[in-house]
């Protein structure tokens, strides 16, 4: 059975990296079929695409977070990691990581919360 | 990018119908998916690909697109229908794109 797991620092400091981790179970992160994908939602907006993976290896990234974004992936783990650098307080979001099948959003993880702030 | 614009909120009393709708630039040429969210709680697929229900979803949810618009119908509202509704597209070109709406609070009065 598919589970997705989020993991990384909760607090993270202005200007710093943040860094998550998502541990996929039950499917290979390598299989063309899928993509995985980073979504946040900062306290009381809407969800926003951040990053999405495919085959471990190609990247796409939200226009908007392009410059501070970068996704990568250990696929002998079946992890798969996001970065976002030079963090404001905008930036202070629940992050969810996500398979996506055909753009379908069809699985999530739990999320977790990442607060910016010094 | 593309744009979904989504109703803020939404009001309906207990049995009646609900309806939520999403607009884009001809939306009816892409593909819909809403998803349903709960406070503290992850989104969850209720409706994929314009109008196809997921296992456990209740008949009472249905989708339609066409044109500019796409629609979620609830019908027979439960009060457990209280929720954020977001539809979402995929732009599946050489640099692909995963598009949300803004969201709708539905309220069950």
């Amino acid at each position: 059975q598919l589970q997705l797991q989020e993991s990384g620092p909760r607090l993270v400091k202005p200007s710093e990296t943040l860094s998550l981790t998502c541990t996929v179970s039950g499917v290979s992160i390598t299989s063309s079929t899928y993509h995985w994908a980073w979504i946040r939602q900062s306290p009381g907006k809407g969800l926003e695409w951040v990053g999405s993976l495919h085959r471990g290896e190609t990247t796409y990234y939200s226009p908007s977070l392009r410059s501070r974004v970068a996704m990568s992936a250990v696929t002998s783990k079946k992890q798969f990691s996001l970065r976002l650098s030079s963090v404001t307080a905008a930036d202070t979001a629940v992050y969810y990581c996500a398979r996506s099948y055909g753009g379908l959003l069809d699985s999530w993880g739990q999320g977790v919360l990442v607060t910016v702030s010094s | 990018s593309y744009v979904l614009t989504q109703s803020p909120s939404v009001s309906v009393a207990p049995g009646k119908t609900a309806t939520i709708t999403c607009g884009g630039d001809n939306l009816g040429h892409y593909s819909v998916h809403w998803y349903q969210q709960k406070p503290g709680q992850a989104p969850v697929v209720v409706i994929d690909h314009d109008n196809n229900r997921p296992a456990g979803i209740p008949e009472r949810f249905s989708g339609s697109n066409s044109g500019d618009t796409a629609t979620l119908t609830i019908n027979r509202v439960e009060v457990g229908d209280e929720a954020d509704y977001y539809c979402q597209v995929w732009e599946s070109g050489s640099d692909r794109l995963w598009v949300f709406g803004g969201g709708t609070k539905l309220t069950v009065l």
